[in-house]
Parts: structure tokens; C-alpha cells; sequence
């Protein structure tokens, strides 16, 4: 079965970096996009950033291009997120999910999500 | 403040049937297909709804969805209490290159 297992949050002072990565399994990786979602706490759910299942290209939200980059390896199954000059308002549950269609698939029909890994900027 | 517009919160009884709106514009809703997500209290978001009116494989036939225009719904008939959560509407924005969250509608089932 599909499995998307977010890892790398934690607590971390603003303008510092952190690097989330989400581990799938169950599916052939290489051929799916994927996403990160995030959804800061009592609020809703915010888009930040896609891939390619080929790696290339990439699309950002307008609050975290620049300073955020979505990576993939392939070869490991592994999705990443590298956030750089973290904010505040960065504090958020980041989700992992999966697009349904193989290959290229631009609909947001995301099938599977991850259970989420809590990002916290705080000094 | 969300592009997609949904109403923040919406309840029934048991057994009822409710409806959630998503309103968009031409550029979003208007061009491409919507989604609809679940999210019960703590825990992730779940695809209930895709392409405005298909059902994933195990999502109750009592949800559904339309689409018309620059707006779409989300039907939940025999409303039943697990039904209480959040839901989101979502869709893609082709020349933005961005995935367009609705801001969330908070459902109650009384």
C-alpha cells in the first residue's frame, strides 16, 4: 500500500534553515509528481510547492519562492523540502502528497498525503 | 484571504442532506477541474472528490460534487456524525503554475 512518511521537523530559530523529507513507498516513485502542503496551526490548508516526477520543474507559492526549494531523489524515494530564512509565519504541519496520474498530472488531485511533520520558527 | 471562496462553516443533522460551495473566477475554477478534501480533527487531508463529480474508490456514494461556471459544490446526503471535519476546495491554476486552496469549510453535524 501507499505510504508518504514526512520527517525532519522540529523547533528552529527564525532565519534558520531545515530540510523535510518525506519517504514513500508502495508505489513506483520515479513517475509521479508530488507535492507539499502545509497548514499552519487552526488554520487551513496552504499549497507550497510541486515537482515533476522527472524532477524537471518545479512551481513555488508566492510566500516561500526564494527561499524554499522541493527536491526529489529518485533513486531513493525520497521527496525533500530545503526551507531557508525561516519565518514565523513558516510554522506550520507540512504534508507530502502524491499526484494521482502517472507521469503529468496538473489537476490537484492529490490521492495520497502523509501523516505530517510540525515545522515550529520560534526564538 | 483565500482566491477561492467557501462559506467558513456549514452543519446539519443526521440524516441530512448539506451542501458546501467553492467559488472561484474564470482563471481558476472557470478553466480546470475542482477537488474536494476531507481533514477530520488531527488528521490528514483525505480526496473525496475529483475532476468536480468523481469519487476515489471507498468514498461513500453519499458524497458528491458540480461544477458550473466559476463555482462548485460539494453534496453530502445522510449526513452522518464521522462526516464532521473540514473541507477544501482545490483546484489548479494553469498560467499561475500554482495549486489554489478554498479557505476551508468548517462541518458541524448537530
Amino acid at each position: 500500500q501507499v505510504q508518504l512518511v514526512e520527517s525532519g521537523g522540529g523547533v528552529v530559530q527564525p532565519g534558520r534553515s531545515l530540510r523535510l523529507s518525506c519517504a514513500a513507498s508502495g508505489f513506483t516513485f520515479s513517475s509521479y509528481g508530488m507535492h507539499w502542503v502545509r497548514q499552519a496551526p487552526g488554520k487551513g490548508l496552504e499549497w507550497v510547492a510541486v515537482i515533476s516526477y522527472d524532477g524537471n520543474y518545479e512551481y513555488y507559492a508566492d510566500s516561500v519562492k526564494g527561499r524554499f526549494t522541493i527536491s526529489r531523489d529518485n533513486s531513493k524515494n525520497t521527496l525533500y523540502l530545503q526551507m531557508n530564512s525561516l519565518r514565523a509565519e513558516d510554522t506550520a504541519v507540512y504534508y507530502c502528497a502524491k499526484v494521482a496520474l502517472i507521469y503529468y498530472d496538473n489537476s490537484g488531485r492529490l490521492d495520497y498525503w502523509g501523516q505530517g511533520t510540525l515545522v515550529t520558527v520560534s526564538s | 484571504q483565500s482566491v477561492l471562496t467557501q462559506p467558513p462553516s456549514a452543519s446539519g443533522t443526521p440524516g441530512q442532506r448539506v451542501t458546501i460551495s467553492c467559488s472561484g473566477s474564470s482563471s481558476n475554477i472557470g478553466s480546470n477541474t475542482v477537488n474536494w478534501y476531507q481533514q477530520l480533527p488531527g488528521t490528514a487531508p483525505k480526496l473525496v472528490i475529483y475532476y468536480n463529480n468523481q469519487r476515489p474508490s471507498g468514498v461513500p456514494d453519499r458524497f458528491s460534487g458540480s461544477k458550473s461556471g466559476t463555482s462548485a459544490s460539494l453534496a453530502i446526503s445522510g449526513l452522518q456524525s464521522e462526516d464532521e471535519g473540514d473541507y477544501y476546495c482545490a483546484t489548479w491554476h494553469d498560467s499561475l503554475n500554482v495549486l489554489l486552496f478554498g479557505g476551508g469549510t468548517k462541518l458541524t453535524v448537530l
